[in-house]
């Protein structure tokens, strides 16, 4: 109950596309979605964030779509860049602490 | 460069032995968190401290062990080492003690760990 379910495990899109990454949760005490960009050789830096009050949260090009009922969330990267390739990870966090669980992780190329 | 720093960048060790990976997290954040990053089993909490105390535990060996200092820096201490520990140790940390708002997480650059 405690596991978050990412996919696509890889993703190419060409610049200028839209990229989705799907994430999907059990755990209904969920109150906290963030997805995290990871840069080979760097440490996950948060990319934008959700709380289950919204259903849709947008900063620039990178878009959070949220579905409440049907336990799912989603980020949308609009007009890809090649500078988004990178790996994204969504992750979710409950309760009194911040202990965050995390997606298994999407590899995306924008091919030029 | 998210201000939290980890040290040792590398670190290169044979199995059965021990190690001590240190984490100072940024200015002001009283949170300190520790995940493992593996191919295999991805990104995973192992531990968080909050102002020296812990506050939540999760996938953590028993060869494992982690403090916080009155500092407020951090120790991840990783004993009786197997292959299997081999992985990305990251050090993340929070102004508060719940995830969200001021309790956003920054991660450390990770300490990456192969035992031969």
């Amino acid at each position: 109950q405690q596991q978050v379910k990412q996919s696509p495990q890889s993703l190419i899109v060409q610049k200028g596309g839209i990229s989705i990454i799907n994430c999907a949760y059990e755990n209904t005490a969920f109150d906290y979605f963030p997805w995290y960009q990871q840069f080979p050789g760097k440490g996950p830096a948060l990319l934008i964030a959700i709380r289950p009050d919204v259903s849709e949260k947008k900063e620039g090009r990178f878009t959070i779509s949220f579905n409440k009922s049907a336990k799912q969330f989603s980020l949308h990267i609009m007009d890809s860049q090649p500078g988004d390739s990178a790996t994204y990870f969504c992750a979710a966090s409950s309760g009194n602490t911040g202990k965050l669980i995390f997606g298994q992780g999407t590899t995306l190329q924008v091919k030029p | 460069d998210s201000g939290v720093t980890q040290t040792p960048k590398h670190l290169i060790t044979a199995t059965g032995q021990r190690v001590t990976l240190r984490c100072s997290p940024r200015s002001g954040d009283l949170s300190v968190y520790w995940y493992q990053q593996s191919l295999d089993q991805g990104l995973q909490f192992l531990i968080q401290y909050y102002n020296g105390e812990e506050r939540a535990k999760g996938n953590i060996l028993e060869r494992f062990s982690a403090q916080q200092f009155p500092d407020l820096h951090s120790e991840l201490n990783l004993s009786s080492l197997e292959l299997g520990d081999s992985a990305l140790y990251f050090c993340a940390s929070s102004v508060t003690l719940t995830s969200g708002g001021l309790g956003e997480q920054f991660f450390g650059p990770g300490t990456r760990l192969t035992v031969l």
